[in-house]
């Protein structure tokens, strides 16, 4: 594998579920990222991991749930989520503040 | 602080014309652009990006951008658009040597390649 790799790429889930997001960066980056894509909206970034440590919560809702057990996995855990949080979930890295971010190609999550 | 704005959210060209997609940004400090490119139903790909020296970069796939100073500006071109060129284009910026690892990103911009 190569580059960032996110699973699954597809997820569907109900309000009462708990899901968890994957991803894995094979590029030796010492930063990770998790972005939620929506229709019609900006990119939002939602949580920033330098060396295993959180350096940003961009007020997310507390039923994500970031963890980064060293710096080349980051997962969102996801529980009793509502139908607005349905979007592409996108997980970036980068070599440090100065470099440019790479990107996953995302899981598509949709709630019912 | 660093926004970005980026001019018409679709644009529609035909192959073999130029492409131009607009960047306007603003920074409080230096800052660093980039340009992201999205095909459907995948994650995000670098196209260019702009650190520090000569305004004019290059990126993949032909395409290049020049940053203006004086118009707070990092505009996309391509002189002869492909169909495979067909895409969302994202502007981002980030503050960069005093950067909290933040980048900001437009709206983005959806280009049409007619044939």
């Amino acid at each position: 594998e190569t580059g960032v790799t996110q699973t699954p790429r597809h997820l569907v889930m109900g309000m009462t579920n708990k899901k968890s997001l994957k991803c894995e960066q094979h590029l030796g980056h010492n930063a990770m990222y998790w972005y939620k894509q929506s229709a019609k909206k900006p990119l939002e970034l939602m949580f920033v991991y330098n060396f295993k440590e959180q350096t940003e919560n961009n007020s997310v809702p507390s039923r994500f749930s970031p963890e980064c057990p060293n710096s080349s996995h980051l997962f969102l855990h996801l529980h009793t989520l509502q139908p607005e949080d349905s979007a592409l979930y996108l997980c970036a890295s980068s070599q440090d503040r100065n470099h440019e971010q790479y990107f996953g190609p995302g899981t598509r999550l949709t709630v019912t | 602080a660093q926004s970005v704005t980026q001019l018409g959210s679709h644009v529609s060209v035909s192959e073999g014309a130029l492409v131009l997609l607009r960047c306007n940004y603003s920074s409080s400090v230096p800052p660093y652009l980039f340009w992201y490119v999205q095909y459907p139903n995948q994650g995000l790909q670098l196209l260019l990006k702009y650190t520090t020296g000569a305004t004019l970069v290059k990126g993949i796939n032909g395409f290049e951008a020049e940053f203006k100073k004086s118009e707070t500006s990092f505009h996309l071109t391509k002189p002869s658009a492909h169909m495979s060129d067909a895409a969302e284009y994202f502007c981002a910026v980030s503050g960069g040597m005093d950067s909290s690892y933040k980048l900001i990103f437009g709206s983005g911009t959806r280009l049409l390649v007619r044939p």
